[in-house]
């Protein structure tokens, strides 16, 4: 089955500097990668995802890329401000009629003052 | 956007009971919603695959007979946990996949589940 790796486990910047989360998967069948981002005690949010057929994908001040030949994708935010600070999931999931999503490990983003 | 629920919040119980948690979709019809636990501190698990009408798929190391999940309309979706024990504590939460949205999956508020 799929397994999804992420690191760093903790990562902590100044306020302004950019934060880059970086995950693998290991199927290749794998198609779309979605990014989730988890206050304590709620539920997952969907921030941004990408699809196989592209390698990068913007919104805002958050990018993700994806090497399909490496299975790597990257989460990047910039000009990062306090509110960004949480916890951050990356996911992969093979389209199907299951549509199963497994998830990394999760990166404990810390912006500091 | 899509909406999810969860039914209870939180619950306390004691060792030896069962707790049922509730998993509704508010306003698409979900003929796969998944089941997750997420212990402090670490990522969510995928529990199984709840299939409207059919029986769910679990996840290898998940007891079946003790998580019991019936998915017996297309909005709502049940985990029993049976004969809990404290170890069983965590934060259990539900997902479900709107169909005209292919593979977006929209998550529960999650069920804080304490078993003293």
């Amino acid at each position: 089955g799929e397994n999804v790796e992420q690191h760093p486990s903790t990562l902590s910047v100044q306020e302004g500097d950019s934060a880059v989360i970086k995950c693998t998967y290991s199927d290749s069948a794998s198609n779309y990668f979605p990014w989730y981002k988890q206050e304590l005690g709620k539920r997952p949010q969907l921030i941004i995802d990408i699809r196989s057929n592209v390698g990068e994908k913007k919104d805002q001040r958050i990018a993700v890329t994806l090497n399909k030949t490496a299975k790597h994708f990257s989460l990047h935010i910039t000009e990062t401000q306090p509110e960004d600070s949480a916890v951050y999931f990356c996911a992969a999931s093979t389209y199907s009629s299951a549509s199963k999503i497994i998830f990394g490990s999760g990166t404990r983003l810390s912006i500091r003052p | 956007g899509a909406v999810v629920s969860q039914h209870p919040s939180w619950v306390i119980c004691k060792s030896g009971t069962s707790v049922k948690i509730e998993c509704r979709s508010l306003d698409f019809q979900a003929t796969t919603m998944f089941w997750y636990r997420q212990f402090p501190k670490q990522s969510l698990m995928l529990m199984a695959t709840s299939n409207e009408g059919s029986k769910a798929t679990y996840e290898q190391g998940v007891e079946k007979d003790k998580f019991l999940i019936n998915h017996a309309s297309l909005t709502l979706s049940t985990l029993t946990v049976t004969s809990a024990h404290p170890e069983d504590s965590s934060f259990y939460i539900c997902s479900a996949r709107d169909p005209a949205l292919t593979d977006t999956q929209y998550f529960g508020p999650g069920t804080r589940l304490t078993v003293l």
